[in-house]
């Protein structure tokens, strides 16, 4: 099955400056790949995601980059800011699965 | 339109007991997930339901059983419940599967003693 690995765990950004998560998947296949936020207490929700034809993906400070040749794809945040504080989880699957595969987590904290 | 509700949202059990986690969702969707979150290892699924009448096992099924007998419920339940299962517990929902966002209930905090 699939197997995505997330780094770093925690990460701590003055605000302002970027913020980058990084994500590696084991399966091929994998052609769907979604990040969620989760505030501390709350549920996790859709932030953005990328599919395997397209390299990058952009909405406002959020951005995701995806090498499928390297199976690895990637967080960015700039101009950060306090409310971007929260735990980050990457994912991915293939579209004949019908489930995510996520990976462990990444608390940011934003420091002002 | 509620989206997901998860009953109850905290329960606090003796080891050996059992119990039953419901999920509810107003959206019509036919899939519905069951996973658990702990400390350092992500969200990790249990059991999923792809339609009505239909369960899958997930990543770590064992001490766990569900129930879809109607397509907007999903029932989580534990017979044994054992200190192991300590856990907030998280019902998601998605209208097509895979390659789609996952609608999230709020959280079951559940601890076994």
């Amino acid at each position: 099955g699939e197997n995505v690995e997330q780094h770093p765990s925690t990460l701590s950004v003055q605000e302002g400056d970027s913020a980058v998560i990084k994500c590696t998947y084991s399966d091929s296949a994998s052609n769907y790949f979604p990040w969620y936020k989760q505030e501390l207490g709350k549920r996790p929700q859709l932030i953005i995601d990328i599919r395997s034809n397209v390299g990058e993906k952009k909405d406002q400070r959020i951005a995701v980059t995806l090498n499928k040749t390297a199976k690895h794809f990637s967080l960015h945040i700039t101009e950060t800011q306090p409310e971007d504080s929260a735990v980050y989880f990457c994912a991915a699957s293939d579209f004949g699965n019908e489930k995510l595969t996520f990976g462990t987590g990444t608390r940011l904290t934003i420091i002002p | 339109n509620a989206g997901v509700t998860q009953t109850p949202k905290f329960r606090v059990l003796k080891t050996g007991q059992s119990m039953t986690l419901l999920c509810a969702q107003d959206m019509n969707h036919e899939y519905m997930y069951w996973y658990r979150q702990d400390p350092g290892m992500g969200l990790r699924l249990i059991h999923y339901s792809v339609g009505e009448g239909t369960t899958a096992k997930g990543e770590v099924p064992d001490g766990y059983n569900v129930s879809r007998l109607k397509k907007q419920n999903f029932l989580l339940g534990l017979e044994s419940a054992a200190p192991s299962q300590t856990s907030v517990y998280f019902c998601a929902s998605n209208p097509t599967g895979n390659a789609g966002e996952l609608f999230f209930g709020e959280g079951s905090r559940l601890t076994v003693l």
